[in-house]
């Protein structure tokens, strides 16, 4: 089974600028959540999609947002860019069933902002 | 809001030792407790979920506790290996759905 993929890998922009990250799944998985990790503040949660529609949201500004897509396939999106959104952004995916917590992280996108 | 700790940053131990590494929090009430492992670059691997209501976890070599009274999660690593050395990250939830992480403990095993 194919892992949780995240395009791009590295990402260079300005500030005020916009980003869009993808993130796909592990094939059947239905939920997917989206985390920042920086060196100060570790990994902390942005939100979680669920059936396309978002079911947690985490403390972050509305300038972070995401959708997801009937494939299960996961977009976040970054708008106006500040330094601090510089960071590693890692979606992780899961089946959601009664019996399953375990999340399956991708290899995430290094956002750096300048 | 929630607190979750994790001891030293850096944890140095002797290969064919116990690790220990601990997790505690403050101001919530986890029903659900995981352990990760993160190597440099990539992205945390699940290793061990224990429930509220277990005490107690082991798979191979990893055992883990949860004690909700001390509000503390112990993680063993016995018979440590070089290849052990990594970063462990606990997470925690109330929910299921939506988890907590602590900023992780960095650990190395020394030949």
């Amino acid at each position: 089974k194919a892992g949780v993929t995240q395009t791009p890998r590295y990402l260079i922009k300005t500030r005020g600028q916009q980003v869009t990250l993808s993130c796909s799944p592990i094939s059947g998985h239905r939920s997917v959540s989206w985390y920042q990790q920086t060196p100060g503040q570790g990994l902390q949660f942005l939100f979680e999609y669920f059936s396309e529609t978002q079911r947690n949201k985490g403390n972050f500004p509305g300038r972070f947002s995401g959708r997801q897509f009937s494939n299960s396939r996961s977009e976040m999106n970054v708008s106006t860019l500040e330094l601090g959104d510089s960071a590693l952004y890692l979606c992780a995916s899961r089946s959601r069933d009664r019996t399953s917590y375990e999340q399956y992280f991708g290899p995430g996108t290094r956002l750096t902002v300048t | 809001s929630q607190k979750i700790e994790q001891n030293s940053e850096a944890l140095n131990i002797q290969e064919g030792k116990t690790a220990t590494l601990t997790c505690n929090y403050t101001n919530y009430s986890p029903a659900y407790l995981q352990w990760y492992r993160q190597d440099p670059g990539r992205g945390p691997v699940f290793l061990l979920l224990i429930r509220e209501n277990e005490k107690e976890k082991r798979k191979e070599r990893l055992k883990v506790t949860f004690d909700t009274t001390l509000k503390q999660s112990l993680f063993h690593i016995t018979a440590s290996q070089p290849a052990d050395s990594a970063t462990y990250l606990c997470a925690l939830s109330n929910t299921g759905n939506q988890f907590y992480f602590g900023t992780g403990t960095s650990l190395t095993v020394i030949p």
